[in-house]
């Protein structure tokens, strides 16, 4: 988990409200990810940062938000339009973006993972 | 639509035997491979990658994975299972101009004392 940190590590929210995940990684890394996990579903993909100030959307964006206005804080705000918010959200950096056969180096692309927020929705 | 396949849901090997975790890929080209582990309620570790090069790739914590094109595999090996490695195991790819980290299910690894 070094050097990516998430906070809190567990997290309860009312139905209706929004709240704001944490993470903050000091590896100077360029790229920011966060994903989704559930029980059999493996990771799915919310939203990824190559750059300040830019992001793109992944599989699951609908309900949730990001902003990246430092390189080393992507927090993630879940707000009350995500039906079913409960789940394990990880974030995640590497040092490079995706490889494209124009940028592909061969190093740098694996990502790193923070430990983790549990969020609940009571 | 590329997909990265485990076909085994959950594997029991005991201590002191090798073990192996299944990944197979779907892609033309050269893929970009990695494996990660996730102990009970943390973040995933990365554990090794194949880029290009030597099909037989050498990791953390002992383990290797070895790259067979013609199979479109990538299996995760290790000599000689310890109880610690009870963990759950993720493949993923990157490949060609996708710019999303593709994820296998999952597999659960249960070493036997």
């Amino acid at each position: 988990d070094g050097g990516i940190t998430q906070s809190p590590k567990y997290l309860f929210r009312k139905e209706g409200q929004n709240v704001t995940l944490s993470c903050e990684q000091n590896l100077n890394h360029d790229a920011m990810y966060w994903y989704r996990q559930d029980p059999g579903q493996g990771l799915r993909l919310i939203y990824y940062s190559q750059i300040v100030n830019d992001f793109q959307k992944g599989d699951i964006a609908e309900g949730y938000s990001v902003s990246r206005e430092k390189k080393e804080s992507f927090p993630l705000t879940v707000t009350s339009a995500q039906k079913n918010p409960t789940a394990f959200y990880l974030c995640a950096s590497s040092m490079r973006g995706p490889p494209t056969g124009a940028t592909a180096s061969g190093s740098g692309h694996e990502q790193f993972f923070g430990p983790g927020t549990r969020l609940t929705v009571l | 639509a590329q997909s990265v396949a485990q076909p085994e849901d959950q594997v029991n090997v005991a201590e002191g035997n090798p073990l192996t975790v299944k990944c197979t890929y779907s892609v033309s080209g050269n893929p970009y491979l990695f494996w990660y582990v996730q102990y009970p309620n943390r973040g995933l570790q990365f554990l090794l990658k194949y880029i290009t090069g030597d099909n037989l790739v050498k990791g953390s914590y002992g383990f290797e994975a070895e790259f067979n094109k013609s199979q479109t595999s990538f299996h995760l090996k290790k000599p000689s299972a310890l109880v610690s490695d009870s963990a759950l195991y993720f493949c993923a790819e990157y490949a060609g101009n996708n710019r999303k980290l593709i994820w296998g299910l999952g597999t659960s690894l249960a070493v036997n004392p």
